[in-house]
């Protein structure tokens, strides 16, 4: 069975820079998985921020990118703003099926 | 703009069967897959599968195979997920999500809550 794997959780300063980051059970993550990812607020649904590695949709804030870094598929977030705390998720996909990771839950401290 | 609008909570006993809906508005409903995602209480996502919308062709993940049906009305332009034989382990949160032009899950529905419980 194939395993996403995110960070469980990570703090940073507002103002700071962090990076998340999404790795694959099966090896490497390239941009052929298609990986995205997702900010979900306790009580809301999950909102799309990068598709594709690092494309942004029309919604997403300039201080989210996406990438891939050392074999993992990569959310950095510049200039965090106090209302970036939230979970994030990566989805990657293999051969017909998506997987999501578990989760990294950001705090803004 | 593109909405997706799904059914209210539902509360159902172990065993029944529940059908959720997902309505969609602001496009042309037949020219983007719907998926569908469930949330555990206090737990990740999980995609549950996909229909397309074109040739209402289901195919479901692993896990969502047997009680768990996709379907449409495409008259309507509306989705639906049917759960049959509720267990406890279903109450969850589930979600429609549509595709895009050139990417996935782009627009996401509000959440259905589904608790089954005796």
């Amino acid at each position: 069975q194939t395993v996403v794997t995110q960070e469980p959780s990570l703090t940073v300063s507002p103002g700071g820079t962090v990076t998340l980051t999404c790795a694959s059970s099966t090896g490497a993550v390239t941009s052929g998985y298609y990986p995205n990812w997702f900010q979900q607020k306790p009580g809301q649904a999950p909102r799309a921020l990068i598709y594709t590695t690092s494309n942004k949709h029309s919604w997403t804030p300039a201080r989210f990118s996406g990438s891939l870094l050392g074999g993992k598929a990569a959310l950095t977030l510049s200039g965090v703003q106090p209302e970036d705390e939230a979970e994030y998720y990566c989805l990657l996909y293999y051969n017909g099926a998506w997987v999501f990771g578990g989760g990294t839950k950001l705090t803004v401290l | 703009q593109v909405q997706l609008v799904q059914s209210g909570s539902e509360l159902k006993k172990p065993g029944a069967s529940v059908k959720v809906s997902c309505k969609a508005s602001g496009y042309t409903f037949t020219n983007y897959a719907m998926n569908w995602v469930r949330q555990a209480p206090g737990q990740g996502l999980e995609w549950m599968g996909y229909i397309s919308t074109k040739s209402g062709n289901p195919t479901y993940a692993q896990g969502f195979t047997g009680r768990f049906v996709f379907s449409l009305d495409t008259s309507v332009s509306t989705a639906y997920l049917q759960i049959s034989s509720l267990e406890a382990e279903d109450t969850a949160v589930y979600y429609c999500a549509r595709d895009c032009t050139s990417c996935h899950f782009g627009y996401w529905g509000q959440g259905t809550l589904v608790t089954v419980s005796s």
